[in-house]
């Protein structure tokens, strides 16, 4: 029944490795989201997908890579992850992108060590 | 400038008291309006849409001023579990949404 899924909930690993998070939708939306909250608690969009057009933020590095293979899932791929990069990072869908609110997953919480 | 700021606070009130939280955004074209509520290491919620009449639901009430460019929350007769983080989200289009850093509410006995 949950309407935005992710995994894992906890990620914890070295720096240089590489790791994905994937997120799920059952809302029959056609957009979604990823955002990153650090330490101290700032919600940052780091890109938004709808109907396959990809919207990037261009202050992500490009470690970061979204992935979408169809309008339910959008995945996100981090690679050389960096002590930066811990964060709890959530993702979100909606339907047209503006005017709809979003939901958001229950988080993903990477700590690089 | 930044796009959306908010007061992060902590605003500090007796239970029962009246609160009142202000948003102000920079980009002029903005065109729809939210008020998130996110309680800790939980996922943000919405709590209301801001529309251009202004909106109540129950205890919340919220404004928009687009002359001056910012949003508003009302909270009545606040509760204990009124506690949380409250996050303004400012639309400019292009489906990139601008969540502002919240502003944190605790509601005391």
């Amino acid at each position: 029944d949950t309407a935005v899924s992710q995994t894992p909930k906890y990620l914890v690993t070295q720096m240089g490795n590489d790791k994905s998070i994937k997120c799920e939708q059952n809302l029959g939306h056609d957009t979604m989201y990823w955002y990153k909250q650090d330490s101290k608690k700032f919600l940052k969009i780091m890109f938004s997908y709808n109907n396959k057009e990809l919207i990037i933020n261009e202050t992500v590095p490009n470690r970061f890579s979204p992935k979408s293979p169809d309008k339910a899932h959008l995945n996100l791929h981090i690679n050389s992850l960096e002590l930066g990069d811990s964060a709890v990072y959530f993702c979100a869908s909606s339907n047209t992108g503006q005017e709809d609110e979003q939901y958001f997953g229950p988080g993903t919480r990477l700590t690089v060590t | 400038r930044k796009e959306v700021e908010q007061d992060p606070g902590p605003f500090n009130v007796p239970e029962g008291a009246t609160v009142a939280f202000n948003c102000t955004y920079s980009n002029s074209a903005s065109q729809s309006f939210f008020w998130y509520r996110q309680d800790c290491r939980k996922e943000p919620k919405l709590l209301m849409s801001v529309y251009s009449s202004g909106n109540e639901d129950g205890r919340f009430t919220a404004q928009l001023n687009r002359a001056s460019q910012y949003i508003s929350l009302l909270i009545r007769d606040s509760k204990l579990s009124d506690s949380a983080t409250y996050l303004c989200v400012v639309n400019g289009g292009s489906y990139i949404p601008t969540f502002g850093r919240g502003t944190s509410l605790i509601v005391h006995p």
